[in-house]
């Protein structure tokens, strides 16, 4: 069975530009969580989705966040305008939320921001 | 916030020996998780804790759900060289999957 999907698994940009960060959940899974890892403050998390609603995005660093789920198989995380603190390793997990504990990661976006 | 303090931060063992990490917090779970990660790669839920002194096994791993709901330890017995990684404690005081992680513990398996 596949996994979380996300894409791109790295990317490499300039300040200033806008970068969006995309994840397929796994199959069959109603909840969608985003997080971020970084070396100084762990894995945070950022928004959770349910049924393609969001539901707690207290997560969310500022505005130039934002995050859509249009779909049941698909959310984006977009960052616009892009600073160089917002380079980070972004994770998606999901999981059904009968058991909202026990959630599935994706392998991650590698986001440099120069 | 909910904070987690886990520990040791690493530990440099070698093949064969016993390993334990442990993670408390300020603050009552109702769930408590253990992550393994692997570089360039994302967490990998390796068990998941429901009940006030749940002792649960998976292999050579074993977690126990503190009594009083502030604390968890994971053990992992004869330790081999794939065992390397981070090794995360997650726990969940929501309803719905919001989870606190511990800092990590990055395990490191000599042959």
């Amino acid at each position: 069975d596949a996994g979380v999907i996300q894409s791109p698994r790295h990317e490499v940009t300039e300040m200033g530009q806008e970068v969006t960060l995309r994840c397929k959940p796994i199959s069959g899974h109603n909840s969608l969580f985003w997080y971020r890892q970084t070396m100084m403050r762990g894995l945070e998390l950022l928004i959770y989705f349910n049924n393609n609603v969001p539901i707690d995005d207290s997560g969310m660093p500022e505005d130039r966040f934002s995050a859509k789920m249009p779909n049941a198989s698909f959310s984006t995380l977009k960052i616009q305008p892009s600073e160089p603190r917002d380079s980070a390793v972004y994770f998606c997990a999901s999981t059904q939320s009968i058991s909202p504990s026990t959630q599935h990661f994706g392998d991650g976006t590698r986001l440099s921001i120069l | 916030g909910q904070q987690l303090n886990q520990s040791p931060q690493s530990m440099f063992i070698q093949e064969g020996e016993d390993v334990s990490m442990n993670c408390t917090s300020s603050s009552i779970f109702n769930t408590w998780l253990w992550y393994k990660q692997d570089p360039g790669e994302g967490p990998v839920l390796l068990i998941a804790l429901y009940k006030a002194g749940e002792l649960t096994s998976n292999g050579r791993l074993t977690a126990q759900f503190g009594i009083t709901r502030k604390d968890s330890f994971l053990n992992i017995s004869a330790s081999i060289p794939s065992d390397v990684g981070i090794y995360f404690c997650a726990g969940d005081g929501t309803s719905y999957g919001k989870l606190t992680f511990g800092q990590g513990t990055i395990l490191t398996v000599h042959p």
